[in-house]
């Protein structure tokens, strides 16, 4: 069974720093790209940033551009986001996601971890 | 970025009904469109891929159809567990970005 499980959300100020964990299981993870998607309360959702099976390739949404960085661990079959000069808006639920292997989507989600931003 | 702009933002239906979604893309998308059911409290789940693959286990009354920059997720006949928030989802380039969603509720 295919599980991603999220770890490190919280409550930090803004201009604090967060590092998000993703523990795959249950499938090949290398075999796979990997993504960060989040949802902002009463929002829709948001991609944040993706990431190739051998991290040649990363790709961010223009807002977290400079300020978070994925990163995985194929050893360790984990997922990072690490996130500094956190805004307001970016509090949300952040989910780990994997990428599908036959096109761009994503196939499996974990259940999210939430990202509070406030002073 | 594609903008991908979904409606209506919110529908009300029955169970039985057969209802529709539109998604349309700010600029050319090809097929690389994805529709995702969202419940509260739960992980989003994938139903369609590229524009009108249904995943393996998705009930035969989710469908889709569209290309170019104009996409349609349709169930046949409502059942009481679709009542959800729908997304579009576009993958054309590396840059992904989601329709704002669509709540389907009891009417």
């Amino acid at each position: 069974e295919v599980q991603l499980v999220e770890s490190g959300g919280g409550l930090v100020k803004p201009g604090g720093s967060l590092r998000l964990s993703c523990v795959a299981s249950g499938f090949t993870f290398t075999s796979h790209n990997m993504n960060w998607v989040r949802q902002a309360p009463g929002r829709g959702l948001e991609w944040v940033a993706s990431i190739s099976t051998t991290s040649d390739y990363i790709y961010y949404t223009e807002s977290v551009k400079g300020r978070f960085t994925i990163s995985r661990d194929n050893a360790k079959n984990s997922l990072f986001l690490q996130m500094h000069t956190l805004r307001v808006e970016d509090t949300a639920i952040y989910y780990c996601a994997r990428g599908f292997v036959v096109l761009p989507a994503v196939d499996y989600w974990g259940q999210g971890t939430l990202v509070s931003v406030s002073s | 970025d594609i903008q991908m702009t979904q409606s209506p933002s919110s529908l009300s239906a029955s169970v039985g009904d057969r209802v529709t979604i539109t998604c349309r893309a700010s600029q050319f998308i090809n097929t690389y469109l994805n529709w995702y059911q969202v419940k509260p409290g739960k992980a989003p789940k994938l139903l369609i891929y590229a524009s009108s693959v249904s995943l393996r286990g998705v009930p035969s009354r989710f469908s889709g159809s569209g290309s170019g920059t104009d996409f349609t997720l349709t169930i046949s006949t409502l059942q009481p567990e679709d009542f959800a928030t729908y997304y579009c989802h576009q993958t054309y380039n590396t840059l992904w970005t989601f329709g704002q969603g669509t709540k389907v509720e009891v009417k």
